[in-house]
């Protein structure tokens, strides 16, 4: 069992639609949350950035961590085509130096 | 804003071919990372260098070495490249002391 899973997709919603997409992990040692963005054929863009549960918000962007069911999700409001791309999630422990542990990636296609 | 450049967008070698993939960042950032990127694997790392001439395998470090002379310029090495290094190669920096990690636009290498 991977570390970190995330659902692959292909999410499909038509604009405008509240995006939700998540992650789960095993690991309660986890205490850093990052959401990428990934557009098609480019590097991931740093989205989003948690410390600990609780929610933050970011615009249309909202990331919110459930420790206790260890569960991460971002949610997306008014989601545009321009939101069409490849989320992933990505999270560390406090004492891990410099490892990250990534998710596979969800596909989000949003259709005009 | 954090700027991590690779020097190649897109790369055919052949079997056997000693390549080179460099990653530049213009933050004075102290750590760098190279992560490979296959469909249904998501990110793993190949190597990450906490500071000039220091260098620490990741996940999966065979038949990569790599190189860092200057603390902006972190280079991957594939010492004799196989078709199985076919992959999207992927740059990354960050601050030393924090979590988050920034990305570059990735090089699509091609082994054939």
């Amino acid at each position: 069992q991977k570390e970190v899973e995330q659902d692959p997709g292909p999410l499909s919603v038509p604009e405008g639609a509240i995006v939700s997409l998540n992650c789960t992990y095993s690991n309660s040692a986890f205490q850093y949350f990052m959401w990428y963005r990934q557009y098609s054929r480019k590097g991931p863009e740093l989205l989003m950035y948690t410390y600990s549960s609780g929610n933050k918000e970011d615009g249309r962007f909202t990331a919110q961590v459930d420790k206790s069911s260890k569960y991460i999700s971002l949610f997306i409001r008014d989601s545009q085509p321009s939101d069409s791309a490849t989320y992933l999630c990505a999270m560390s422990a406090k004492n891990a130096g410099n490892m990250l542990t990534f998710g596979g990636g969800t596909r989000l296609m949003v259709k005009p | 804003d954090v700027k991590v450049t690779q020097s190649s967008r897109y790369l055919v070698k052949r079997t056997g071919e000693k390549v080179f993939l460099e990653c530049v960042q213009d933050m004075d950032h102290e750590n760098m990372f190279w992560y490979r990127q296959d469909p249904g694997l998501g990110l793993r790392l190949i190597y990450f260098s906490y500071d000039v001439k220091m260098k620490e395998k990741g996940d999966i470090p065979e038949g990569y070495s790599v190189s860092r002379e200057k603390k902006e310029r972190f280079s991957l090495i594939l010492e004799s490249a196989s078709t199985n290094q076919t992959s999207m190669y992927l740059c990354a920096s960050r601050v030393g002391g924090n979590y988050e990690q920034y990305f570059g636009p990735g090089t699509r290498l091609t082994v054939t």
